[in-house]
């Protein structure tokens, strides 16, 4: 029963490979996220969808590619992974047009180590 | 928009006050937020305010809100062991778009 879901928890892989990070919702939402956490635990965005559409892609290198093929998923591939991409990577959902607060349920995170 | 400012740590003892500080830059924004994330978890929703309030209470958790200063605090009453955590503040600056805070690491001193 869990809101937000990805998978794998964790992920350890070389350098130049290209790997996957799977998002699931089933709240509902109708806008999915990808946020970036560092070392330092700063968080920052990557992407947002919008029932399918990409609404906000900010200053992400174009080896991340995200897909949502339906509102309840959105996955993130990262090609030629580099040590840089090594992150804790948070799926977050919200539902749009809500009234009041449009708050943010987050992922447990997928945790990247690029050797 | 970018630039959410917290102190990075702070240090209490179990049973007095914790107060948390933030300064966030866009005075449009609608609704700021309380997250707390614990070790090797995600984040999780605290509390939220409301733009044109300048305080809410909710149990322990006292939220301010300064809008002229941008300045938002989270205060939390009675600090246990269990409220160590990362305490990150957000701003929906519109729409989709949440800018967090650098997240402030709370130690409880049993």
């Amino acid at each position: 029963d869990t809101a937000v879901s990805q998978t794998p928890k964790y992920l350890v892989t070389q350098m130049g490979n290209d790997k996957s990070i799977k998002c699931e919702q089933n709240l509902g939402h109708d806008t999915m996220y990808w946020y970036k956490q560092d070392s330092k635990k700063f968080l920052k965005i990557m992407f947002s969808y919008n029932n399918k559409e990409l609404i906000i892609n900010e200053t992400v290198p174009n080896r991340f590619s995200p897909k949502s093929p339906d509102k309840a998923h959105l996955n993130l591939h990262i090609n030629s992974l580099e040590l840089g991409d090594s992150a804790v990577y948070f799926c977050a959902s919200s539902l749009q047009g809500a009234l009041g607060a449009n708050v943010l349920t987050f992922g447990a995170g997928s945790r990247l180590t690029v050797l | 928009g970018e630039d959410v400012e917290q102190s990075l740590f702070l240090s209490v003892r179990e049973g007095d006050s914790s107060v948390i500080n933030c300064t966030y830059t866009d005075s449009s924004s609608t609704y700021l937020y309380w997250y707390k994330q614990e070790p090797g978890a995600g984040l999780q929703l605290l509390t939220y305010i409301f733009s044109n309030m300048d305080m809410k209470q909710d149990q322990r958790l006292t939220v301010l809100l300064n809008k002229k200063d941008k300045h938002l605090s989270l205060r939390i009453a009675d600090t246990q062991t269990g409220d160590s955590a990362i305490y990150f503040c957000a701003e929906n600056v519109r729409g989709n778009q949440f800018y967090f805070g650098t997240g402030t690491s709370l130690t409880v001193i049993p």
